[in-house]
């Protein structure tokens, strides 16, 4: 119930294609959806975050699309650069007994070919 | 200051041995977790501080790691008589409040080696 899974475990995008990352999860507590990016050797750093009562977040070329009733959410990556290529993580913030956790996902190494 | 800072970047440690590692939440920031990150790529939960109080400490493997958040001090991670399956990158991360859409501020991590 605490598990967040993420698809695919790698992909490859040309220069200006669309990436897409979807991420699914059973726990209806979860309260918070952020998505990271880690380069090697870094940690990972908040790209954006959704809240369940919201279909839709835009910032930028990165769209977060959020379907509460099948419990899933997905990244979108518009105009991809080679610079985008890294690892992104979907989590999910468990808010049961006041925790503060996230759970993430395994992970999605992204490679974006010039 | 600005960033988490985590230190040190790499620790080896032989098998046995004790491995310490620190973390300096950003400035005002009230919480700080402890995350491990193995090859896969999985991100395992260790524990969490409010202030120097723990605040959730259900992913700490009890018998033989610890942690400490004391005033005016980095934050520490603490393991004892290490194994090799406890090589991991360990990262920290702060937030500045309690609260839905507070989002977590990651560091490097500590990329821990055990021979």
């Amino acid at each position: 119930q605490q598990q967040v899974k993420q698809s695919p475990q790698s992909l490859i995008v040309q220069k200006g294609g669309i990436s897409i990352i979807n991420c699914a999860y059973e726990n209806t507590a979860f309260d918070y959806f952020p998505w990271y990016q880690q380069f090697p050797g870094k940690g990972p750093a908040l790209l954006i975050a959704i809240r369940p009562d919201v279909s839709e977040k835009k910032e930028g070329r990165f769209t977060i699309s959020f379907n509460k009733s099948a419990k899933q959410f997905s990244l979108h990556i518009m105009d991809s650069q080679p610079g985008d290529s890294a690892t992104y993580f979907c989590a999910a913030r468990a808010a049961q007994g006041g925790s503060e956790k996230l759970v993430f996902g395994k992970g999605t190494k992204l490679t974006v070919n010039p | 200051g600005e960033e988490v800072a985590q230190t040190p970047k790499h620790l080896v440690r032989g098998e046995g041995q004790k491995a310490k590692l620190y973390c300096a939440p950003i400035k005002g920031h009230s919480y700080v977790f402890w995350y491990q990150q193995v090859l896969k790529n999985e991100f395992k939960f260790l524990i969490s501080f409010q202030n120097e109080n723990v605040f959730d400490e259900t992913g700490m493997p009890k018998e033989r790691f610890s942690a400490k958040c004391l005033p005016n001090s980095p934050c520490s991670l603490e393991i004892q008589a290490t194994k090799l399956e406890d090589s991991a990158v360990y990262f920290c991360a702060s937030s500045q409040y309690r609260g839905l859409t507070q989002p977590q501020h990651f560091g490097d991590g500590t990329r821990l080696s055990i021979l």
